[in-house]
């Protein structure tokens, strides 16, 4: 497998709070997409960093990348309930995008 | 510009049934991936496409899963005799080519084999 942790986590937390969610990765990449699905809807590419960037923001989230320790996060400051969804990491194994088990935030109102 | 269109939404069937999943991608993308999502998991590969040509079928259950993309536009996914261990979320997605570019998801076909 590509991806240290395949299970789905879970996070609850209130809305304005800050979150961190975490992935590792096995196989070298040098591309960490992060992908955003909402409840019925398909998975949605929210911020893509390159291993030349190692920090990447976009509004409100921000990513990072390290290919040291291959491990990558997204953290999301101010969170609405809006933001409630699954979170995944993907990189790409070959020519193949391949996804992590992604965490379930919960943002109460 | 419209995003990628599934259809049907739902399905749901008896083991042995046969069921066929539609995907329309963005116009101008030549590269079209179905995925598959079972319950509170992440999306897993099945097969992907560059044009009308199969790059990758590995993930594909070949002897009850079938995909084909004819005139590397619209793309079909079928399953000849459905079992329980399918039931998932059957996601189609598109993107420009397949070098570490962004992928743009359908809203899936929800798929239940009782």
């Amino acid at each position: 497998s590509q991806w240290g942790e395949e299970n789905l986590q879970a996070l609850s937390i209130q809305e304005g709070e800050d979150v961190t969610m975490n992935c590792s990765y096995k196989t070298y990449t040098t591309v960490v997409q992060w992908y955003r699905q909402k409840s019925g809807k398909g998975p949605a590419q929210l911020i893509l960093i390159r291993s030349n960037e190692r920090e990447k923001r976009s509004g409100r989230l921000r990513a990072t990348l390290d290919t040291s320790s291959q491990s990558s996060s997204l953290s999301i400051t101010g969170t609405l309930a809006t933001d409630t969804a699954v979170y995944f990491c993907a990189t790409y194994a070959g020519a193949k995008l391949t996804f992590g088990g992604g965490t379930r935030l919960t943002v109460r109102p | 510009e419209a995003g990628v269109t599934q259809s049907p939404r739902y399905a749901v069937l008896q083991e042995g049934q046969a069921v066929s999943f539609w995907c329309d991608p963005i116009s101008g993308h030549d590269t079209l991936y179905w995925y598959q999502q079972p319950r509170d998991q992440g999306p897993q590969l099945l097969v992907y496409f560059r044009d009308e040509a199969v790059i990758d079928n590995s993930q594909l259950p070949s002897d009850r899963f079938s995909a084909v993309r004819p005139k590397g536009t619209n793309s079909t996914l079928k399953i000849q005799s459905a079992k329980q261990g399918d039931t998932a979320t059957y996601l189609c997605a598109s993107s420009l080519n397949p070098r570490g570019n962004t992928l743009y998801f359908g809203a899936g076909t929800r798929l239940s084999v009782l």
